[in-house]
């Protein structure tokens, strides 16, 4: 089935340390997202991507960071240097300028 | 910038009930119109679409149109049931930006529909 793929589910991290969270689709989607949602809000645009080897920071980019060296594959990396990273991390891909975005299942982050 | 306000939850029904949940956006080119909803723990799943004015998205017993006099893309259900408990989220993607398709969220209408 095609789809989009976040792991893991569920992540723990100490603080001061760097995790990277995993996001891969075989829609053969050109374009791929990471958003963040805290409870109760809204989803803000953290980075975006529309093609491979380019990517662009979105509204809340600092602490944080992507790489997009295939076009199935976004991984994002929330650094020591995020001040409040507990959240609900949520990646979605899209095929063309403004189709609907598909979303992944989701990443809760919780810092210990 | 874009932006999209949504009227804020909870939002408390009987089942059977009818639902509006109200949604209205700003935008500066030509933005087409999305309703998400959200179950608990889980991603968002494409609800209905409107990709210009006077269009109606239509899904699962759910509606809503896509007024561009009144900026607003209202969601509407005659009848719901428990199981459309969730989080509704109303988003816009302009089309008149060169930065992608990026989506502009509102910020969410948890909705509970009792037995």
């Amino acid at each position: 089935d095609g789809g989009i793929t976040q792991s893991p589910k569920y992540l723990f991290r100490k603080e001061g340390q760097n995790v990277t969270l995993s996001c891969e689709q075989n829609l053969n989607h050109d374009a791929m997202y990471w958003y963040r949602q805290d409870p109760g809000q809204g989803l803000r645009l953290i980075y975006y991507s529309q093609i491979v080897n380019d990517f662009q920071k979105g509204d809340i980019a600092e602490g944080y960071s992507v790489s997009r060296e295939k076009k199935e594959s976004f991984p994002l990396t929330v650094t020591s240097a995020q001040k409040n990273p507990t959240a609900f991390y949520l990646c979605a891909s899209s095929l063309l300028l403004n189709t609907e975005a598909f979303f992944g299942q989701g990443t809760r982050l919780t810092v210990v | 910038g874009d932006s999209v306000t949504q009227m804020e939850g909870p939002v408390t029904l009987s089942e059977e009930a009818f639902l509006t949940i109200n949604c209205t956006y700003t935008a500066t080119g030509y933005p087409s119109l999305f309703w998400y909803v959200q179950y608990p723990g889980e991603g968002l799943q494409l609800l209905l679409k409107a990709t210009k004015a006077d269009d109606k998205g239509s899904n699962k017993g759910f509606e809503a149109t896509y007024r561009k006099e009144t900026t607003s893309f209202h969601l509407e259900k005659g009848s719901v049931q428990v199981s459309d408990s969730a989080v509704y989220f109303c988003a816009l993607s302009d089309r008149g930006k060169a930065a992608g398709n990026k989506l502009t969220f509102g910020g969410g209408t948890r909705v509970l529909v009792k037995p």
